[in-house]
């Protein structure tokens, strides 16, 4: 158990539909990172917040966005959803911004139809 | 763009055996990097780490190293078990922005 726990598990929806993702980073970790795995694919970075504010961006899509909280728990907002959308998201989180080991979440699984 | 590439895609090798996987990066001005295992099912792991200032670490059967001026380097695991197969992921991390680019995975199968 790396203490990365996401919600939900899996999640079924519908082509044009909006859900959100999320995670709860370990205790003490500042930074947060999303992560995109599509099938049979290596991990794509999407973004990273580090103490609620945004760090780092990468390949991530407009229809998706993402925030921290005072709480350090974050949050991917995925919309207008599309086929190809469907995948595993990955939430990660370290103690510093970048340069330590990341610990990964379980994952959840999203199945667009 | 930063990108970082990673051979072989699959490596089946016997137990005992050594397996190597390679990585070349992109950036020069990356200087973290590690390597991930993922088991199926479950999200990836940290199993060894190097940084820009090191040309190489080890622990125990698992080693990798780094050569800067190539921009590459290898992760080499000795008297390889079942278990240890899974699929691995090198990375690097770019200090212009923090980003951690992944490598597109090697799955590795281990032959009882």
């Amino acid at each position: 158990d790396s203490g990365v726990t996401q919600t939900p598990k899996h999640l079924i929806t519908a082509t044009g539909q909006r859900v959100t993702l999320r995670c709860s980073p370990r205790s003490g970790d500042l930074s947060v990172y999303w992560y995109q795995q599509s099938l049979d694919q290596g991990l794509q970075f999407l973004i990273q917040y580090y103490n609620g504010e945004e760090r780092a961006k990468g390949n991530i899509l407009e229809r998706f966005s993402a925030q921290q909280f005072p709480d350090l728990h974050s949050e991917l907002n995925l919309s207008s959803l599309e086929l190809g959308d469907s995948a595993l998201y990955f939430c990660a989180s370290s103690t510093s911004l970048g340069w330590d080991e990341q610990y990964f979440g379980p994952g959840t699984r999203l199945t667009v139809t | 763009g930063e990108n970082v590439e990673q051979h072989p895609s699959t490596l089946s090798v016997q137990e005992g055996d050594s397996a190597v996987i390679k990585c070349t990066y992109s950036d020069s001005a990356s200087n973290y990097f590690p390597w991930y295992k993922q088991e199926l099912g479950k999200g990836p792991q940290l199993i060894i780490d190097i940084r820009s200032n090191v040309g190489e670490k080890k622990d125990q059967r698992i080693a990798v190293t780094l050569n800067k001026t190539a921009k590459h380097f290898s992760l080499h695991i000795t008297e390889t078990q079942p278990e240890d197969s899974a699929v691995y992921f090198c990375a690097a991390v770019y200090t212009g922005g923090f980003k951690t680019i992944f490598g597109a995975g090697t799955r590795l199968f281990v032959k009882a």
